[in-house]
């Protein structure tokens, strides 16, 4: 499986934008980029996906490199309910139900 | 609304005793699956189906045991085999087969040893 590397962590302010990056040097043409996030105690929430164009939809965007090899989740206007881990995650489109791969992830601090 | 419902939300084991944690959905989604995470780790897949009678071991599926006799349901029971089942576990599911697809996961069942 192709993996992904994150930062451990990251902290931002109330009400300012939030970027956080991905590498996925591995990354096969047929993989899919995942975002998803998990508050304590929770099981995780789906944030957003693509393949090759970058994504926008209601919670986040997400920002695709050209050659696949990097992505950058965007929260436009970060909140306090924002703070959980992010999951960066690489779903391969072919068939196969088993399963996606979660590493660690970044824990995002918001301060108030 | 629909959604993955998991119970017990906690649940404690005694030694030598199997348990079944359950997971339910009406999503109407042909593919589930199960994780568990330790804590500060990311979640590890123990098992998944892909439809009805049908299922697939994970990366850690030793010690545990599954069914999925309904579309809507996908238990699983964590055996005395388990010698270390202190963990937080999740059920997912998404629409049908592929990793492309969006998973939905319930809240999570906190199981501990006596």
């Amino acid at each position: 499986d192709a993996k992904t590397t994150q930062p451990n962590s990251m902290e931002s302010n109330e009400e300012e934008p939030v970027h956080l990056p991905c590498n996925h040097s591995t990354i096969s043409g047929t993989d899919y980029i995942h975002w998803y996030r998990q508050l304590p105690s929770q099981g995780p929430e789906y944030v957003i996906h693509g393949l090759t164009s970058n994504v926008n939809n209601r919670m986040a965007s997400l920002a695709i490199a050209e050659d696949r090899k990097s992505s950058t989740l965007i929260l436009h206007r970060a909140t306090l309910r924002d703070a959980a881990v992010y999951y960066c995650i690489l779903g391969y489109s072919g068939g196969g139900a088993d399963g996606l791969t979660f590493g660690k992830g970044t824990h995002l601090i918001i301060q108030p | 609304d629909g959604g993955i419902t998991q119970s017990p939300k906690y649940l404690f084991r005694k030694e030598g005793q199997n348990v079944t944690l359950s997971c339910e959905q009406n999503l109407n989604h042909d593919a589930m699956y199960w994780y568990r995470q330790d804590p500060g780790q990311g979640l590890r897949l123990i098992y998944y189906s892909q439809i009805v009678n049908d299922f697939q071991k994970g990366d850690i599926a030793e010690g545990y045991s599954v069914s999925r006799e309904k579309k809507e349901s996908f238990p699983l029971t964590v055996t005395s085999a388990q010698k270390n089942p202190t963990a937080f576990y999740l059920c997912a599911s998404s629409r049908d087969r592929g990793r492309a697809q969006p998973q939905h996961f319930g809240d999570g069942t906190r199981l501990s040893i006596l």
